[in-house]
């Protein structure tokens, strides 16, 4: 079965200093990973997608990579409005739908 | 260029009434999903729908649960006879050509059973 796992669940960090989020996925003929950032009460805003290994995206302060088993959200230098839940999904398979993770709650102290 | 829209934004309902959740898809995206989130879970898919079809349905419960993409007008998520348990937040998300496009979500519609 097609599965996402995140860590760590939550993630408390002092502002500017760096750190990575994890998502692993076992999906067979992945055809994305996608991140997204979700804040209190609100819909999941779309970050990036990585379409295969060794592919990178950056957006200010995050860049996220992708391997053949897991995806990394890197936060550089990270400021107090970065708090929030950063979502992975994977796309694939012979599925027509997004398989989330339980995310993982930022939370950075100024 | 707006983005997805749903209506309402809170809901509540007595147990065994019905539920109606709309989804209005961004300017020039064909394709609807309807996701679930539950407290203290992910975000769950429920059924994929593009103009008069639905595509996918098989994170839908198959009892009480129905959806539709008219021609004209929002995706409908139709919930008869709730229940305490459908509490939850509803997402819908659109994108322009479906697959592994980018899926852009909307605010939500938290819904509460009394």
């Amino acid at each position: 079965e097609d599965q996402v796992t995140q860590s760590p669940e939550a993630l408390r960090l002092q502002e500017g200093e760096s750190s990575s989020l994890n998502c692993s996925y076992t999906v067979s003929g992945l055809r994305g990973l996608f991140w997204y950032r979700q804040d209190p009460g609100k819909g999941p805003e779309f970050l990036f997608t990585l379409y295969s290994a060794g592919e990178e995206k950056e957006k200010e302060r995050l860049k996220a990579t992708l391997t053949k088993k897991e995806s990394f959200l890197h936060i550089t230098a990270p400021k107090p409005e970065d708090s929030a839940t950063y979502l992975c999904a994977s796309y694939g398979g012979a599925t027509n739908k997004l398989i989330f993770g339980t995310g993982t709650l930022l939370a950075v102290q100024p | 260029n707006a983005g997805v829209m749903q209506n309402p934004r809170h809901l509540v309902r007595r147990r065994g009434q019905e539920a109606r959740l709309r989804c209005s898809p961004m300017k020039g995206h064909s394709h609807v999903y309807w996701y679930r989130q539950l407290p203290e879970e992910g975000l769950k898919f429920m059924v994929y729908l593009q103009k008069e079809n639905i595509i996918d349905e098989s994170g839908m419960p198959k009892e009480r649960f129905s959806a539709e993409f008219p021609k004209e007008g929002p995706s409908i998520l139709r919930i008869q006879q709730v229940v305490r348990g459908d509490s939850a937040a509803y997402f819908c998300a659109s994108s322009p050509q479906g697959g592994a496009d980018e899926q852009y979500f909307g605010p939500g519609t938290r819904l509460t059973v009394t």
